[in-house]
């Protein structure tokens, strides 16, 4: 059962350059999310899809698009990578948006250093 | 400004001891929490969640309490035991929409000593 899958685990680029952060569920989940975890700020949410076809901006946006390209993934793509986005990067996924008991479930993370 | 607070950055425990980790939030209309457990290397998994209708929840050694007047939540394990050593995220999130997913705590690094 893989639940949240995302690739690629390890990345370093360079300043400017750009890539895509790939993300799939198998849960027939409805919503599902970017995060960032950094040293001693939890992790904050940088993009969230409520349901296929639909996008919205989270809390750390800046520097950063998304594609929901259908119910089972999300990609994350940074244009012009920059050094304050290193950092460790999370897909998550959850059965629907915005209700009580809604439970998010993560992927394994991807480690991104801009140098 | 944070709206959920985890004040202990880390906290030691002997292993068999209980482990009381703390959580302090700020948004009124938060309405449902969970906690979440990370390893090194690892996405963060689900441990135990509650709603703010109730004011406890179990789930074998795992024990969440929930002060609605306080705006406050612990998570309890007993007892302790070397595999709980890691990080633990207070999270919450609001059934009224805004900003969607979760607001997570900056987490307490839990190490159970034997």
């Amino acid at each position: 059962n893989a639940g949240v899958t995302q690739t690629p685990k390890f990345q370093v680029l360079k300043t400017g350059q750009s890539m895509t952060l790939q993300c799939a569920q198998d849960m027939n989940h409805n919503s599902m999310y970017w995060y960032r975890q950094d040293p001693g700020m939890g992790l904050r949410l940088i993009y969230y899809s409520a349901s296929e076809g639909t996008t919205d901006k989270g809390e750390v946006p800046n520097g950063y698009n998304v594609s929901r390209l259908n119910k089972r993934e999300f990609s994350l793509r940074l244009e012009s990578a920059a050094p304050s986005q290193t950092s460790v990067y999370f897909c998550a996924s959850s059965p629907v948006r915005g209700v009580v008991g809604n439970t998010i479930y993560f992927g394994e993370g991807s480690w991104l250093t801009v140098v | 400004d944070q709206q959920v607070k985890q004040n202990s950055p880390s906290l030691s425990v002997q292993e068999g001891r209980i482990s009381i980790l703390n959580c302090d939030y700020t948004n009124s209309m938060f309405d449902y929490f969970l906690w979440y457990k990370k390893y090194p290397a690892e996405g963060p998994t689900f441990l135990i969640s509650i709603s703010s209708i109730k004011d406890k929840n179990e789930d074998g050694r795992f024990t969440v309490f929930l002060n609605k007047s306080a705006k406050h939540l612990s998570l309890h394990i007993v007892p302790s035991q070397p595999g709980d050593s890691a990080v633990y995220f207070c999270a919450a999130s609001s059934s009224g929409g805004g900003a969607d997913g979760l607001t997570f705590g900056k987490g307490t690094h839990l190490i159970i000593q034997p």
